[in-house]
């Protein structure tokens, strides 16, 4: 399967820290994307980054893609309790399908 | 509002009752697909559909149908359901698949008994 994964599976920070989360894949992509889920809620998309890129950023979120080592990070700056939430990233393969991680659980304490 | 709804958000139903999840979205976007969340296991993609008439099979296709009769909406099907179905159900929509970003709907809890 093309499923990533996500590590760490869980994370802990004070608010203020920088969060950062890192995304496994198996096969050659097109695209990475990175998503957020509150409990039980639907997906909301936070950024998205094409394999000819390298970095890219959106306000306090920094993406990184290494497609040498087939791995992506999410960094999250000066985090608030509100980034409490469960991150995961989607890639595309061959054909039109998306692919999920397992996804990181990040709990920010006030 | 641009959004991807859902309807039941929740349902519980027997073993072998066919039921329907329908997913309509605003945006007239192209690529329509369906996920289901399971713990431990992320989401995985049922059954998408890149444009009317057009559905192509998932990573777990098995025990569900789709149809695309419309560009706005993309109804699951479960034919004869199975306690192993009961899940979380997430329906999208993206303008052109994936190159942009995916619009999820609220989700359906499906339970089977």
């Amino acid at each position: 399967s093309q499923q990533g994964e996500e590590d760490p599976q869980a994370l802990s920070i004070q608010e203020g820290e920088n969060a950062t989360m890192n995304c496994s894949y198996k096969t050659s992509i097109n695209n990475l994307q990175w998503y957020r889920q509150n409990s039980g809620r639907g997906l909301v998309h936070l950024i998205l980054i094409r394999s000819n890129e390298r970095e890219k950023h959106s306000g306090r979120l920094r993406v990184t893609l290494d497609t040498s080592k087939k791995s992506s990070s999410l960094l999250i700056t000066a985090s608030r309790a509100a980034d409490t939430a469960s991150y995961f990233c989607a890639t595309d393969a061959a054909g039109n399908q998306f692919y999920f991680g397992t996804g990181t659980s990040l709990t920010v304490i006030p | 509002e641009a959004q991807v709804t859902q309807n039941p958000r929740y349902l519980i139903t027997v073993t072998g009752k066919k039921l329907t999840v329908t997913c309509s979205q605003n945006m007239n976007h192209e690529y329509m697909s369906w996920y289901r969340q399971d713990p431990g296991l992320g989401l995985r993609q049922i059954y998408y559909s890149m444009n009317v008439e057009v559905t192509d099979k998932g990573d777990v296709p098995e025990g569900y149908k789709v149809s695309r009769k419309e560009k706005r909406n993309f109804p699951l099907i479960l034919e004869s359901p199975s306690p192993n179905q009961t899940s979380l159900y997430f329906c999208a929509s993206g303008e052109r698949g994936l190159w942009d970003e995916q619009f999820f709907g609220p989700g359906t809890r499906l339970t089977v008994l």
